[in-house]
């Protein structure tokens, strides 16, 4: 049962344009969400997370807006760069657990 | 200060063989978890551990499959006699403490041939 779901396995943006990425889940228990950014080979990165009491988290160019009578959040990426191609992960946490989504894959073309 | 660390990065076994994943965590954290990923699935969590207990194994299966975080020295993923099912990208975060700073490792990948 996947607790945590990103519906989009893939994104293209142009270079300079805002990247949205989604995510929803269906726990209402979580109180902590997390994206992380994966390039192949490597692991994840801890990109940018937000408390539930919180509706959004700003970061420099990352914003992610939690929506939780929706139980929806999503991930603002602007401008996009070519750089932030990689696969994002959105996390949700219970304790000391991390529930993943299977993440979506961000392409951003210069 | 290194980051989390895990060996080897591939790994390549015969079915029925045992797999041994190594993962040391970042100076100064006590807590090692693992997950894994399967082709186009998310990470999925195995087990939590702290050092020389193990807090969580929910995510773990009931078998062939062992955690331990010795007093001295790095974690250690075990996999008896590995099944082709169970080829994946194995990965360890390490925390302080608790889910902030959570840090992961670059992964093991395990195939099963």
């Amino acid at each position: 049962d996947q607790q945590v779901k990103q519906n989009s396995p893939s994104l293209s943006v142009q270079e300079g344009r805002i990247s949205i990425l989604n995510c929803d889940y269906t726990n209402s228990m979580f109180d902590y969400f997390l994206w992380y950014k994966k390039y192949p080979a490597e692991g994840p990165t801890f990109l940018i997370s937000i408390s539930s009491i919180k509706d959004k988290n700003e970061d420099g160019r990352f914003t992610v807006f939690l929506n939780k009578s929706a139980k929806h959040l999503s991930l603002h990426i602007v401008p996009s760069q070519p750089g932030d191609s990689a696969v994002y992960f959105c996390a949700a946490s219970e304790g000391h657990n991390l529930f993943f989504g299977t993440g979506t894959r961000l392409t951003v073309i210069p | 200060n290194a980051g989390v660390m895990q060996n080897p990065r591939h790994l390549v076994r015969r079915r029925g063989q045992e797999a041994r994943l190594r993962c040391s965590p970042m100076k100064g954290h006590s807590h090692v978890y693992w997950y894994r990923q399967l082709p186009e699935e998310g990470l999925k969590f195995m087990v939590y551990l702290q050092k020389e207990n193990i807090i969580d194994e929910s995510g773990m299966p009931k078998e062939r499959f062992s955690a331990e975080f010795p007093k001295e020295g790095p974690s250690i993923l075990r996999i008896q006699q590995v099944v082709r099912g169970d080829s994946a990208a194995y990965f360890c975060a390490s925390s302080p403490g608790g889910r902030i700073g959570y840090t992961f490792g670059s992964g093991t990948r395990l195939t099963v041939v």
